[in-house]
């Protein structure tokens, strides 16, 4: 089955500490987002990728940051510098600019990172 | 810059009721794509429906239509007999034809009331 996976479901760490969250599809989609979820707040988009090896920031990229070396994947690292970063943290894909006939954003089941 | 507004927080309906929730936009683009997504307790978002800028004629998904003003720049989403199932947050997104990012209102809460 086609879909995004991000590992793990739940996440704990120590204030201080760079932590890694993982993004993965086989939709063979072009673009790829990852977004931040605070109650109240709706999606905040913390950054995107167009294609491979390229990347925008979104609103709310200060202390995040990210790679894309490989279409299936997209790895978001919170660094010690996000002052907040507790929060619900979504990815997701779409097909990109190229087919908007049947483009829409397919989202992965999300990680919960708390941060002690 | 594209917004996306969901004056609507919380909502609540009778199961068995009809039910609309509004979302407003604002963009200097002529063509774009209008989505509502759903995100139940699971948190797992799902797509509910889309409209294309261009098709005067409002998307229909069994229990879920819209009412596309293009005017006006409203998408309203309604929910015909709700269902318990329904209940969850309702996110509204705008997608430019010209770009990739999404943008998203805050969403509203559904509570469906048995």
């Amino acid at each position: 089955d086609g879909g995004i996976t991000q590992s793990p479901k739940y996440l704990f760490r120590k204030e201080g500490q760079n932590v890694t969250l993982s993004c993965e599809q086989n939709l063979n989609h072009d673009a790829m987002y990852w977004y931040r979820q605070d109650p109240g707040q709706g999606l905040r988009l913390i950054y995107y990728s167009q294609i491979v090896n390229d990347f925008q920031k979104g609103d709310i990229a200060e202390g995040y940051s990210v790679s894309r070396e490989k279409k299936e994947s997209f790895p978001l690292t919170v660094t010690s510098a996000q002052k907040n970063p507790t929060a619900f943290y979504l990815c997701a894909s779409s097909i990109g600019v190229w087919d908007r006939i049947i483009d829409e954003q397919f989202f992965g089941p999300g990680t919960r990172l708390t941060v002690l | 810059a594209q917004t996306v507004t969901q004056s609507q927080p919380e909502m609540s309906v009778q199961e068995a009721e009809t039910v609309t929730l509004s979302c407003t936009y604002d963009t200097s683009e002529s063509n774009y794509y209008l989505f509502w997504y759903k995100q139940p307790p699971s948190r797992q978002m799902i797509l509910v429906i889309r409209q294309e800028a261009y098709k005067q004629q409002n998307a229909t998904e069994n229990r879920f239509s819209v009412n596309f003003q293009k005017a006006a720049k409203s998408f309203s989403l309604k929910i015909s007999d709700s269902q318990l199932g329904d209940t969850a947050m309702y996110f509204c997104a705008f997608l430019p034809n010209t770009g990739n990012q999404f943008y998203f209102g805050t969403g509203t809460s559904l509570t469906v009331i048995p």
